[in-house]
C-alpha cells in the first residue's frame, strides 16, 4: 500500500518554542492531507484538513494561529506548533488522501503516517 | 455529521480463541466504514474497509468485518487470534466524499497465551 512518512518521530522542546512536523506521501500525490491529534488512551481527533495550494480548514476549537499548516506541494504538508506549552504535548498523526481514478473505477482512501510524539517541557 | 461508538474499551482473549470487536455508527448520509489497527507508539494501519458491494469484507491478518445497515454496525472478527494481534483497534467512518474521518474511541485487544 501507499506510504506516508512523518518527521520527526519524536521531539522534546521547551515551553515557548515552535516545532515543525513534516508529513510526506512517498509514492503518491496527495491533494488532501489531514492532521490528527491523539491524547493518551483516547481516539484520534481531526484537527484540520490541508489542501495543496490553499488554506487549511480547521475543526471547531482548533486554534489556527497556534497550529499552522502549510501544504506547499502534492507530497508535503507541515504542521507547526507555535509557542508550544505542556498542554500541547500529544501524539500528532497525519494522513494523506490517495485517490486513483481510471476507466470509471476509482479507489480513494487515507493512509496514515507513523505519528510524531511531541513533549513540551 | 457522523459518529462512531466502540462499546468495548478492552477485550481480553486467549490465544487461538475467536474474537469480535464491536462498532456501531450513526449518520444521516451514506458512509464508508473502516477498521484500523494501532501498535504502541505507531500510526494507524488499515485492516479493511467497506465501500460497497458484499457486506462481508476480508482484510489483512485474517480479520474480516460485516456491514449491517439495519443495525448500523460494522463488527470486526477473527476466528483465531495470535499474540501478535495485541494492539488497539479503531473503527472509523467517512462520508462518501472522503472529506473527514470520524474515529471511535478504540478497543484494546489483549491476547493472552
Amino acid at each position: 500500500g501507499a506510504v506516508v512518512s512523518q518527521h520527526p518521530s519524536r521531539v522534546i522542546c521547551k515551553s515557548g518554542t515552535s516545532v515543525k512536523i513534516e508529513c510526506r506521501s512517498l509514492d503518491f500525490q496527495a491533494t488532501t492531507m489531514f492532521w490528527y491529534r491523539q491524547f493518551p488512551k483516547q481516539s484520534l481527533m481531526l484537527m484540520a484538513t490541508s489542501n495543496e495550494g490553499s488554506k487549511a480548514t480547521y475543526e471547531q476549537g482548533v486554534e489556527k494561529d497556534k497550529f499552522l499548516i502549510n501544504h506547499a506541494s502534492l507530497t508535503l504538508s507541515t504542521l507547526t506548533v507555535t509557542s508550544a506549552h505542556p498542554e500541547d504535548s500529544s501524539f500528532y498523526i497525519c494522513s494523506a488522501r490517495d485517490f486513483s481514478g481510471s476507466g470509471g473505477l476509482s479507489t480513494d482512501t487515507q493512509y496514515f503516517g507513523p505519528g510524531t510524539r511531541l513533549t513540551v517541557l | 455529521a457522523q459518529s462512531v461508538t466502540q462499546l468495548d474499551s478492552q477485550v481480553p482473549v486467549f490465544e487461538e480463541a475467536p474474537v469480535e470487536l464491536r462498532c456501531n455508527y450513526s449518520s444521516s448520509v451514506s458512509v464508508y466504514l473502516f477498521w484500523y489497527v494501532q501498535y504502541p507508539n505507531q500510526g494507524l494501519q488499515l485492516l479493511l474497509k467497506y465501500l460497497s458491494g458484499s457486506t462481508l469484507v476480508k482484510g489483512i491478518n485474517g480479520f474480516e468485518a460485516e456491514f449491517n445497515k439495519s443495525q448500523t454496525s460494522f463488527h470486526l472478527r477473527k476466528p483465531s487470534v495470535h499474540i501478535s494481534d495485541t494492539a488497539e483497534y479503531f473503527c472509523a467512518v467517512s462520508d462518501r466524499n472522503f472529506n473527514k474521518f470520524y474515529f471511535g474511541s478504540g478497543t484494546k485487544l489483549n491476547v493472552k497465551p
